[in-house]
């Protein structure tokens, strides 16, 4: 079965403290991708980054940064420097290739992220 | 980029009375639309697949006749709730992918509905 989990559901941090917020996840497969969304306040989901399960290169994009480890399933999520603007939840998600899927995104449960002033 | 576009953004309507809600890619088109519901504090949760031209695909626990899912066009997806019943109060979004990318890239939003039966 494929599975997301983020055990934080919420976190709370001063601004310009850094912070990570934990992605495990679950598949049989092999091939598989893995995505951060963002969803503010005002609801719409905006995507962050994809990787996918062949490529355990870290990223970095400006603030944020991203750690896949396959030994750990584990594609966790840091933002340096918070800002009040990160408030947000955050979701970590899942797709894999099997036959049948279509592409939906497998979501964990997300993350609400609190940066206060 | 690419915009999906979600409408209404809120609507309030009466127990056992019927809500459609529309879902449009603006600037590219969409074989393939997905259908989630979010409880406050929780998960996005696919409630069906929609196939232009073809019957939706729902997940297991939807009702079909609940739930209607009509994808006419290659830009436009809908969702009708009938009979709505106060338990059907939730966050619907709505999520295109672009046909001409492969079934591993990223998903496009609405922005959401905000149900409220009462």
């Amino acid at each position: 079965a494929q599975k997301v989990t983020q055990a934080q559901t919420e976190i709370s941090v001063v601004e310009k403290e850094d912070v990570t917020l934990d992605c495990v996840y679950e598949t049989r497969d092999t091939t598989y991708y893995l995505f951060w969304y963002k969803q503010p306040p005002s609801g719409e989901l905006v995507f962050l980054i994809r990787r996918n399960s062949f490529d355990e290169q870290n990223e970095i994009s400006g603030r944020y940064s991203w750690n896949f480890q396959k030994s750990t399933s584990s594609f966790n999520f840091t933002i340096t420097a918070s800002q009040v603007v990160d408030s947000a939840v955050y979701f970590c998600a899942l797709i894999v290739n099997y036959g049948g899927s279509q592409g939906n995104l497998i979501f964990g449960k997300g993350t609400k992220l609190s940066v206060k002033p | 980029g690419a915009v999906v576009s979600q409408h209404p953004s809120w609507v309030i309507c009466k127990s056992g009375t019927s809500v459609k809600i529309e879902c449009r890619s603006l600037d590219f088109q969409a074989t393939t639309m997905f259908w989630y519901r979010q409880f406050p504090k929780q998960s996005l949760m696919l409630m069906a697949t929609s196939n232009e031209g073809s019957k939706a695909t729902y997940e297991q626990g939807v009702e079909k006749d609940k739930f209607l899912i009509n994808h006419a066009s290659l830009t436009l997806s809908t969702l009708t709730v009938t009979s709505a019943h106060p338990e059907d109060s939730s966050f619907y979004i709505c999520s295109a992918r672009d046909s001409t990318q492969y079934y591993n890239s990223p998903l496009h939003f609405g922005n959401g509905t905000r149900l409220t039966v009462t």
